[in-house]
């Protein structure tokens, strides 16, 4: 079974900081997804980003990029240029490409931007 | 830019009655999906649904539950006789194709008193 964690429950930086969230996942699965969502205090759930498992290159969205490192199964989101209204939830989230098609969510890292 | 709507935002229902989550997923997509998240606890997957019929569902999706897509447009999840624990957000999700990402509505608010 495939899990995911986030190890980190709540974090806070100073607007236009970077930060780094972390993630680390579990699974035996060769072909997969992972996902970064954002969960403003709407509770909407966004999409930050998604890295396909068979590619070496990190994705990046504007400010947000990932470091990717399948061999220690781990998938950090990079924050640059912190904003006031990226203060959200970030969840990680894994899906397998072949065996299902359900999210694997981790329980989330509470991100403060502080004016 | 499409979305995935949702209704109503905030459900408040008694404990013991029925309550239908209704759901428009993406015009073009195939695959459809509820999640729900207890406050303050991880996203949990309930059913997935793909040509009108369940694809797969976890443990959490009990005989309580259905989900229905009675119209071509439309995707429900019925929770019957709701119980205190059933409060949550509850998520629906759709992609087009089976390697896309999930796009989620906004969810729908669940209090059961």
């Amino acid at each position: 079974a495939q899990t995911v964690t986030q190890s980190q429950p709540e974090m806070s930086v100073q607007e236009a900081e970077t930060v780094t969230l972390s993630c680390t996942y579990d699974t035996s699965e060769s072909n997969y997804y992972l996902f970064w969502y954002k969960q403003p205090p709407s509770r909407q759930m966004i999409l930050v980003i998604r890295q396909e498992a068979y590619k070496q290159q990190n994705a990046t969205e504007n400010r947000f990029s990932v470091n990717f490192q399948k061999a220690a199964k781990s998938f950090s989101l990079k924050i640059s240029d912190s904003q006031l209204g990226d203060t959200a939830m970030y969840f990680c989230a894994f899906r397998a490409m072949d065996s299902n098609y359900q999210l694997i969510w981790g329980a989330g890292t509470k991100l403060i931007i502080k004016p | 830019e499409p979305e995935v709507t949702q209704t109503p935002s905030h459900q408040v229902t008694q404990m013991g009655q029925e309550v239908i989550l209704r759901c428009v997923p993406i015009s073009n997509h195939l695959y459809f999906y509820w999640y729900r998240q207890i406050l303050g606890q991880k996203v949990e997957f309930l059913v997935s649904f793909y040509n009108n019929e369940i694809s797969e569902k976890s443990e959490i999706f009990d005989d309580q539950f259905s989900v229905e897509r009675p119209d071509g447009s439309n995707f429900t999840l019925k929770i019957r006789s709701t119980k205190l624990e059933d409060s949550a957000m509850y998520f629906c999700a759709s992609n087009q194709g089976r390697y896309t990402e999930a796009f989620f509505g906004q969810g729908t608010r669940l209090t059961v008193v």
